[in-house]
């Protein structure tokens, strides 16, 4: 089954960018993924769904500010002008067959 | 409007079970896979089980295998777990979710809390 690797914080300043990286396991470089955020005491949030090709649908109500890209075995969730509302903790997601698979996740920091 | 609503968490002792419920509404119930996911405090995320659309299949997380089972009434658009054998580590406020085909699980209800104590 794959496995989902993500750094496990981030930081980035008021205003700024930042990327975030989901590396799928070896022979699972063509998988879809999902995104999701899970700001402070909340339920996690479904921000989209990334292909391999780098082409992504974002969830309903997601702002304009995130984005999605792939290069390889890597998915990045892109985030600009971030806000302090974008301080969260951020999930990849990925399936197949007959289980679900999540990554360990990435604490960001806005600063 | 999309809503998931868990209810059936609690405090219950080693060895004992739980059944968690989830109403759906705001999507035609009956066309989605349904999940749960947990998290353990402090902890990510980690997959526990899925139903297929019609309930006809079910899978586990090894974690919980022999000791869960999900279920779903399409006639009342809720997600079942039952939770036997209960062990500390199985803790968490326990997530039902939407699965959208090739898309990952797009909503997420706010979630109910299981605590596994003496």
């Amino acid at each position: 089954q794959p496995v989902l690797t993500q750094s496990s914080s981030a930081s980035a300043s008021l205003g700024s960018s930042v990327k975030l990286t989901c590396t799928l396991s070896s022979g699972h470089r063509s998988y879809i993924i999902a995104w999701h955020q899970q700001q402070p005491g909340k339920a996690p949030r479904y921000l989209m769904k990334l292909e391999d090709s780098g082409s992504y649908n974002k969830g309903s109500g997601v702002p304009d500010r995130f984005s999605g890209s792939s290069s390889g075995a890597d998915r990045y969730l892109s985030i600009s002008n971030l806000q302090s509302v974008d301080e969260a903790d951020y999930y990849c997601e990925t399936w197949a067959g007959n289980t679900r698979v999540f990554g360990g996740g990435t604490s960001l920091t806005v600063l | 409007e999309v809503q998931l609503l868990e209810s059936g968490g609690g405090l219950v002792q080693p060895g004992g079970s739980l059944r968690l419920s989830c109403a759906a509404s705001g999507f035609t119930f009956s066309s989605y896979a349904m999940t749960w996911v947990r998290q353990a405090p402090g902890k990510g995320l980690e997959w526990v089980s899925e139903i297929s659309e019609s309930g006809t299949r079910a899978d586990y997380a090894d974690s919980v295998k022999g000791r869960f089972t999900i279920s779903r009434d399409n006639s009342k658009n809720t997600v079942f777990l039952q939770m036997n054998s209960l062990r500390a580590d199985d803790s968490a406020v326990y997530y039902c979710a939407k699965v959208k085909e090739a898309a990952g699980t797009d909503f997420w209800g706010r979630g109910t809390l299981v605590t596994v104590s003496s």
